[in-house]
């Protein structure tokens, strides 16, 4: 199984501030991998797939970079919207075999 | 407008079997391309990808939970259902359906999720 490392577990950012999320595959996903945000109490949103492709309807201060085992979820400038938990998530082998990471807490400082 | 909602008991006793039912509308799971997955979330945890059926009818299950599940779908009732046998308290959480595509292959759409907790 492909596990999902990502860090830190907590990031604590001004709003305005850029954020940079890290997520790391314990072998190679190329470029099957997937970023969801959760607010609580809600079901997860998908942001970015493919790495780095937007999904519809997300703002362009989401972006998502890297291949291989190494991705990047970057927030250019945090509205209080954005303040949420983070999952990345490999399709590599999927089906049968998709896992997720196990969340970054994005708070306010 | 694509929406999803699950359905289910809210409380089931150890050892009992969980269905549970996703109801969608906004696309046609006979449509190529299309599949439905369940997805669980234990109480302040991570998520836990369960299952998948697709267009085709073609089954998919989490290698460490295959055993116990089932899932099936109903297209002329724009349904799929999720069955987990021999639950264990370890099994409560909340538990979401969400579309995929062959083609994107992440989850794009999700309900709100149904809660489901194991106790006697």
């Amino acid at each position: 199984e492909i596990v999902m490392t990502q860090s830190p577990a907590t990031l604590s950012v001004s709003p305005g501030e850029r954020a940079t999320l890290s997520c790391r595959a314990s072998q190679s996903v190329s470029s099957n991998l997937a970023w969801y945000q959760q607010k609580p109490g809600q079901a997860p949103r998908l942001l970015i797939y493919g790495a780095s492709t937007r999904a519809t309807g997300i703002p362009a201060r989401f972006s998502g970079s890297g291949s291989g085992t190494e991705f990047t979820l970057t927030i250019s400038s945090l509205q209080s919207e954005d303040f949420a938990v983070y999952y990345c998530q490999q399709y590599n082998n999927w089906p049968p075999e998709s896992t997720f990471g196990q969340g970054t807490k994005v708070e306010i400082k | 407008q694509v929406t999803l909602r699950e359905s289910g008991p809210a409380l089931v006793k150890p050892t009992q079997t969980l269905t549970l039912t996703c109801t969608f509308s906004g696309f046609s799971l006979s449509t190529s391309g299309m599949c439905v997955s369940w997805i669980r979330q234990p109480p302040g945890k991570a998520l836990e990808w369960l299952a998948l059926i697709d267009w085709d009818d073609d089954k998919y299950y989490s290698t460490s939970l295959k055993t116990r599940l089932t899932i099936s779908k109903d297209t002329s009732k724009n349904q799929v259902v999720l069955t987990m046998t021999n639950m264990d308290p370890v099994d409560t959480a909340t538990y979401y359906c969400a579309r995929t595509t062959t083609a994107a292959r992440a989850f794009d759409i999700w309900g709100q999720g149904t809660m489901v907790t194991v106790s006697s």
